[in-house]
């Protein structure tokens, strides 16, 4: 089983409505990650939170890490189809100094 | 761009044969990371080098190595290649520290092994 559960699966929303990704944990998360990847391509940096109940946002985009640092959300605002992409979190899961990542989530826009 | 570069882009190659894929990292990063991607397995950690000596490692087989170089740049060379082995390998780069920090990614190398 994935250390690291992201859901949904796959997400198909209307262009300008808003939508959120969650990525879970069992374990204590020690610096959590939001990449974002274009299908073949290489890892884009979103975001990154280290401190229980940690809030940061980018342009239309906001991630926050609970309170026990074992769930994180990202938050689109107003999809636009420069949001289309692969969503992927990754944690270093209980201080094993290597990440480890979501299966990921693949995020459609339509017009 | 990341600033990480990765060759070759594209590999293809046969069963039981040996490749290089090759890393430089951004410019002043010290440490380096593999990672292996594929559609069932998904993103997985592979190995990380800072400053030349291996730091931490994942889920890496014994007939993949890697090294890091005087210059920083990486290596990482897969050998016995079975059809399993077809993937995206790709490496990222971090600053100064050897603790975990935002990673930069290369572009990528795509291995077919037909």
């Amino acid at each position: 089983s994935q250390e690291l559960e992201q859901s949904p699966q796959s997400l198909i929303v209307q262009e300008g409505k808003n939508l959120t990704i969650n990525c879970t944990s069992s374990k204590t998360l020690y610096g959590l990650y939001w990449y974002k990847q274009k299908y073949g391509e290489g890892l884009i940096f979103l975001m990154m939170l280290q401190k229980g109940g940690e809030e940061k946002s980018h342009e239309k985009i906001t991630a926050k890490l609970d309170e026990k640092k074992q769930q994180s959300s990202l938050h689109i605002t107003a999809s636009q189809p420069s949001h289309a992409g692969i969503y992927l979190c990754g944690a270093d899961i209980q201080g094993a100094q290597k990440l480890v990542f979501g299966q990921g989530t693949r995020l459609t826009i339509n017009p | 761009d990341s600033g990480v570069t990765q060759t070759p882009k594209h590999l293809i190659t046969a069963t039981g044969q040996r490749v290089t894929l090759r890393c430089s990292p951004r410019s002043g990063d010290l440490s380096v990371y593999w990672y292996q991607q594929s559609l069932d397995q998904g993103l997985q950690f592979l190995i990380q080098y800072y400053n030349g000596e291996e730091r931490a490692k994942g889920n890496i087989l014994e007939r993949f190595s890697a090294q890091q170089f005087p210059d920083l740049h990486s290596e990482l060379n897969l050998s016995s290649l079975e059809l399993g082995d077809s993937a995206l390998y790709f490496c990222a780069s971090s600053g100064q520290g050897a603790g975990l920090d935002e990673q930069f990614f290369g572009p990528g190398t795509r291995l077919t092994v037909l």
